[in-house]
């Protein structure tokens, strides 16, 4: 398995409160990314990081924030949680940008908030 | 832009017979095609993925999919299905950018003994 750590594998929060889910690899990928897995939707992309500092959006960034200070590092800020950010969320890391290359994804985090 | 249709959100397939899953996929530059595997509690792992060349990519665990242009279309399909076969099994396509995958709905796998 590639090298992909996330913490906490699973988090029961209340609606409100600000969660942070984190996301470090040891493969020193320069991309990153944080998805959401509900069902019948698959996965989307909530938002990825292409370098340290360098961060865009993704499909469905609203509510979602992210950091990333060091390489092996992904953070992902859930600022205000509500019921409907209960989900899965899998980081995934690429080394390279190009289409053709496949990510690697972390054994994924469920969150759930009540 | 890119996407994918996953037909079929249930498959079932008696422990020996084939495995079909379909894969549909729009795109309006030449696509990069991936299968991935889901096991229960766990993350994604790589089947296959379809770059350029042969357009019969062999994968990991007895899998393969045809690429098919004329019916834009990524089967992905097992002579001979296994117990350990039953999973989520989900198509993508890498955007134009590299920087994002479209991941279909799913099709979860059920191996019946």
């Amino acid at each position: 398995d590639a090298g992909i750590t996330q913490s906490p594998r699973h988090k029961v929060t209340e609606t409100g409160t600000p969660v942070t889910l984190r996301c470090h690899q040891t493969e020193n990928h320069r991309y990153m990314y944080w998805y959401r897995q509900d069902p019948g939707h698959g996965l989307r992309l909530i938002h990825y990081s292409y370098g340290v500092k360098d961060t865009d959006k993704g499909e469905v960034s609203d509510g979602y924030s992210v950091s990333r200070s060091k390489t092996e590092d992904f953070l992902l800020t859930l600022e205000s949680a509500t019921s409907s950010q209960t989900s899965v969320y899998f980081c995934a890391i690429k080394n390279s940008g190009t289409a053709n290359t496949e990510a690697f994804f972390g054994q994924g985090t469920r969150l759930t908030v009540v | 832009a890119q996407s994918v249709t996953q037909l079929g959100s249930h498959v079932s397939v008696s422990e020996g017979a084939l495995v079909l899953l379909r894969c549909n996929y729009s795109s309006s530059v030449p696509p990069y095609l991936f299968w991935y595997v889901q096991y229960p509690n766990q993350g994604l792992q790589l089947l296959l993925k379809y770059t350029t060349g042969a357009t019969l990519v062999k994968g990991i665990n007895g899998f393969e999919a045809e690429f098919k242009k004329s019916e834009t279309s990524f089967h992905l399909t097992k002579p001979s299905a296994h117990m350990s076969d039953a999973a989520e099994y989900f198509c993508a396509v890498s955007g134009s950018t590299g920087n994002q995958f479209y991941f279909g709905t799913g099709t979860s796998l059920t191996v019946i003994p």
